[in-house]
């Protein structure tokens, strides 16, 4: 079924771990998305990549790290996790970054950090 | 940068019509996204404005009011199903095409 996997579901985290939530699509897309949901703020880019073998930064890079080695698949690690890294995250990606391009999302990772 | 405003919560009744609005102010502008989430799901793409103007789509229509840096999402003949949280976003003018999102309006529809 095509489309945008990501893994895990959940998790329960120690402050302190490194752990890589991962993101998987198989459309041919090439651009992707990382972005964390809180309540009361909204969806919030994380970091971005418009082709392989480019990120760039979002509007909450820090703590939070991305590699594009391949079209499919666009990895988020977080070095040495926070509590204030507790979240839902999501991955998505589109064709292109203009015009109408519609991003497509992901099922989410809600992460917690203890 | 951009700043999306838009309010937190509408209550409608079965069969009604809602209006959620969405104003941005934003230093690039290249086209309006409306998406719909329900709860512990991902968001779906429901529309895309670029141009002034309504954009129909079934019971769902969406207008853009670039000088006014102002859009609605008008939900009609509203269903149970419809009760999520429905977010505005912006497309800025840069290559990356980034969207910014507003923190969405819960849309409760009651019996």
């Amino acid at each position: 079924i095509a489309g945008i996997t990501q893994a895990p579901t959940s998790q329960i985290l120690a402050a302190g771990r490194r752990m890589t939530l991962r993101c998987t699509q198989d459309m041919r897309h090439n651009a992707m998305y990382w972005y964390r949901q809180d309540l009361g703020l909204g969806l919030r880019l994380i970091h971005y990549s418009n082709t392989a073998g480019t990120t760039g930064k979002g509007e909450v890079p820090d703590g939070y790290s991305v590699s594009r080695a391949n079209t499919d698949d666009f990895p988020l690690t977080l070095a040495s996790a926070v509590p204030s890294q507790t979240s839902v995250y999501f991955c998505a990606s589109s064709v292109e970054t203009s015009g109408r391009d519609e991003q497509f999302f992901g099922p989410g990772t809600r992460l917690t950090v203890l | 940068g951009q700043n999306i405003d838009q309010p937190t919560e509408m209550t409608a009744t079965e069969g009604a019509i809602v209006q959620i609005n969405c104003t941005y102010q934003t230093s690039g502008f290249n086209g309006l996204f409306w998406y719909q989430q329900h709860a512990g799901e991902a968001p779906t793409f429901l529309s895309y404005n670029v141009l002034d103007g309504l954009e129909e789509k079934g019971r769902f229509s969406s207008f853009l009011s670039r000088s006014k840096g102002y859009s609605y999402l008008l939900l009609k003949e509203l269903q149970m199903k419809d009760s999520a949280s429905y977010l505005c976003a912006v497309r800025g003018t840069d290559s990356w095409g980034k969207l910014q999102f507003g923190a969405g309006t819960q849309v409760v529809v009651t019996p």
